[in-house]
C-alpha cells in the first residue's frame, strides 16, 4: 500500500502558458502533500505543503503567484505552473503523508520542460 | 532549522564488498526521525532504512543498516554484499514530524 501516482511524467510546454501536475495517493487518504522541486544531481528543494481544504504553505522563495497548489480532496493535490518560463524548466516530485503518521510517501515526479 | 550534511558527494565499491555513507545533522529537537532515501536514474525516491530517534536500537533491513549516534548527530548507512543494483544517489533526510529536510546526496557507483 502508500502509492502515490503523478501525472503526467513528463510534459513540454511553450514559454508564457501553464501547465498542471497532479499527485493522487492512490490507495489512501492524505491529509498533507508537499511538493518539491529538484535539478540534475541536486537534492530536493520543498516549494509547498499543503493540507486538504486549507491553502498551501510555500517556503521562502517560492512565488506563490507562479506555483499554485489546490488540495481538493484527501487523495488529489494539483500544482500549476503559471506563465512558465524556461527557468522552470526541472523535475517536480510530489509525496503524501497520512493523518497521524511521519513518513512521506513519494509519487514518481514530473519532468517539465518549458521551450 | 534543522540542516542535514553529507560529506560525501561520491562514493564507489566493489560489487560484494561494504560500504558506508555517512550523515550528520544539526537539531535542538529530542524526538524526530531520519531516514534514508535511494534515487536511482528513474528518479523515484525509495525508501530504504528509517530511524525514530526514542529507539536506541539501530534500525536493519536485510544488507541495509544504520549507525545512529544520537549525541553526535550523526546517522551512517551501511550496505553490505554491495550489489549492482544499489548504484544510485542515496540521500539522508531528517523529519520533525512535519517537513523533511534533505542531505545533498551521495552518488554510489557499484564497481563489477
Amino acid at each position: 500500500g502508500a502509492v502515490v501516482s503523478q501525472h503526467p511524467s513528463w510534459v513540454i510546454c511553450k514559454s508564457g502558458t501553464s501547465v498542471k501536475i497532479e499527485c493522487r495517493s492512490l490507495d489512501f487518504q492524505a491529509t498533507t502533500m508537499f511538493w518539491y522541486r529538484q535539478f540534475p544531481k541536486q537534492s530536493l528543494m520543498l516549494m509547498a505543503t499543503s493540507n486538504e481544504g486549507s491553502k498551501a504553505t510555500y517556503e521562502q522563495g517560492v512565488e506563490k503567484d507562479k506555483f499554485l497548489i489546490n488540495h481538493a480532496s484527501l487523495t488529489l493535490s494539483t500544482l500549476t505552473v503559471t506563465s512558465a518560463h524556461p527557468e522552470d524548466s526541472s523535475f517536480y516530485i510530489c509525496s503524501a503523508r497520512r493523518d497521524f503518521g511521519y513518513e512521506q510517501y513519494f509519487g514518481p515526479g514530473t519532468r517539465l520542460t518549458v521551450t | 532549522a534543522q540542516t542535514v550534511t553529507q560529506s560525501q558527494p561520491e562514493m564507489s565499491v566493489q560489487e560484494a564488498e561494504t560500504v558506508t555513507l555517512s550523515c550528520t545533522y544539526d537539531t535542538s529537537e529530542s524526538d524526530y526521525y531520519l531516514f534514508w532515501y535511494k534515487q536511482p536514474p528513474s528518479r523515484q525516491m525509495i525508501l530504504v532504512i528509517r530511524q525514530e530517534a526514542y529507539k536506541q536500537q539501530n534500525a536493519t533491513e536485510n544488507r541495509f543498516s544504520v549507525n545512529f549516534q544520537k549525541a553526535a548527530k550523526s546517522f551512517s548507512l551501511k550496505i553490505s554484499d554491495s550489489q549492482l543494483g544499489d548504484a544510485a544517489m542515496y540521500f539522508c533526510a531528517y523529519s520533525g514530524g512535519s517537513r523533511l529536510t534533505f542531505g545533498e546526496g551521495t552518488q554510489l557507483t557499484v564497481n563489477p
